[in-house]
C-alpha cells in the first residue's frame, strides 16, 4: 500500500494562477479530508467528503474547490491563487469501519504564492 | 462549534518528563487522539482514547482524560531528543470530521 499521496510536493505560483493539488489513497476509505497548516494555527479543515459524490466544507473553505468522483482521488483546486493561501496543504483519508477512525496522511505539498 | 486548544511551545530536558495538555470544547466527541509530527513530514497517530475511559497507558506514553474538565494530557516519560516533534491534540465524534489543536512543539534539551 502506498498510503495517502499527494503531488506535488512543492509549488510556486504567482497571484491569479489557478492550480489543483493532487491526493489519492489506495486504502477504500471512503472519508477524505483536505488542511492547511499555517505556523500558531494548528491545522484547519478545508474541505472533506464522507464518500464519492458526497463533499463539504470545512472551518476556511473560500478560495478552494474540491470534487470526489472516486473513492480514491481528492484534487483541491485553487480557483485564483493569492498570498494568503501560501500554507502547507495536507491531504488525509480515514476508513469507518474500524473502531478509532485513525487518519492517515499525505506527506504535504508546500505552496508559495507570490 | 468544536475548539481544541493547545499551548504552543514546551522545552524539557533529555531524560525529564513531557506533559502536553489540551482542552477541548465538545462534550459529544467521542474519540481524542495525539498525533505527532516531526519535521518537513505529515501527521502520524501516536495514540488514541475512547471518551469513557480516564487513562491509557502505552510504553513510554500516559494519556490522561478528564471529561468533566473537557481537558486531555499526554505525558511522554524518559523524554528522548527523537521526541522533539509538534504534537497535535483532535476530537472527533465517530464518523465524522476531525478537528485538531493548534499543536505543541515540544523541544528536548540534550
Amino acid at each position: 500500500n502506498a498510503g495517502v499521496t499527494q503531488t506535488p510536493k512543492f509549488q510556486v505560483l504567482k497571484t491569479g494562477q489557478s492550480m489543483t493539488l493532487q491526493c489519492a489513497q489506495d486504502m477504500n476509505h471512503e472519508y477524505m479530508s483536505w488542511y492547511r497548516q499555517d505556523p500558531g494555527m494548528g491545522l484547519r479543515l478545508i474541505h472533506y467528503s464522507v464518500g464519492a459524490g458526497i463533499t463539504d466544507q470545512g472551518e476556511v473553505p473560500n478560495g478552494y474547490n474540491v470534487s470526489r468522483s472516486t473513492t480514491e482521488d481528492f484534487p483541491l483546486r485553487l480557483l485564483s491563487a493569492a498570498p494568503s493561501q501560501t500554507s502547507v496543504y495536507f491531504c488525509a483519508s480515514k476508513g469507518t469501519g474500524d473502531s478509532y477512525n485513525e487518519q492517515f496522511f499525505g506527506p504535504g505539498t508546500r505552496l508559495t504564492v507570490l | 462549534g468544536e475548539d481544541v486548544e493547545q499551548s504552543l511551545f514546551l522545552s524539557v530536558r533529555e531524560g525529564d518528563s513531557s506533559v502536553i495538555n489540551c482542552t477541548y470544547t465538545d462534550s459529544s466527541s467521542t474519540y481524542l487522539y495525539w498525533y505527532k509530527q516531526e519535521p518537513g513530514a505529515g501527521l502520524q497517530l501516536l495514540t488514541y482514547i475512547f471518551s469513557n475511559m480516564d487513562m491509557k497507558q502505552d510504553q513510554r506514553l500516559t494519556v490522561l482524560l478528564n471529561k468533566k474538565d473537557k481537558h486531555l494530557s499526554l505525558r511522554i516519560a524518559d523524554t528522548q531528543t527523537g521526541d522533539s516533534a509538534i504534537y497535535f491534540c483532535a476530537e472527533s465524534v465517530v464518523y465524522q470530521k476531525v478537528t485538531f489543536g493548534t499543536g505543541t512543539k515540544l523541544q528536548v534539551i540534550p
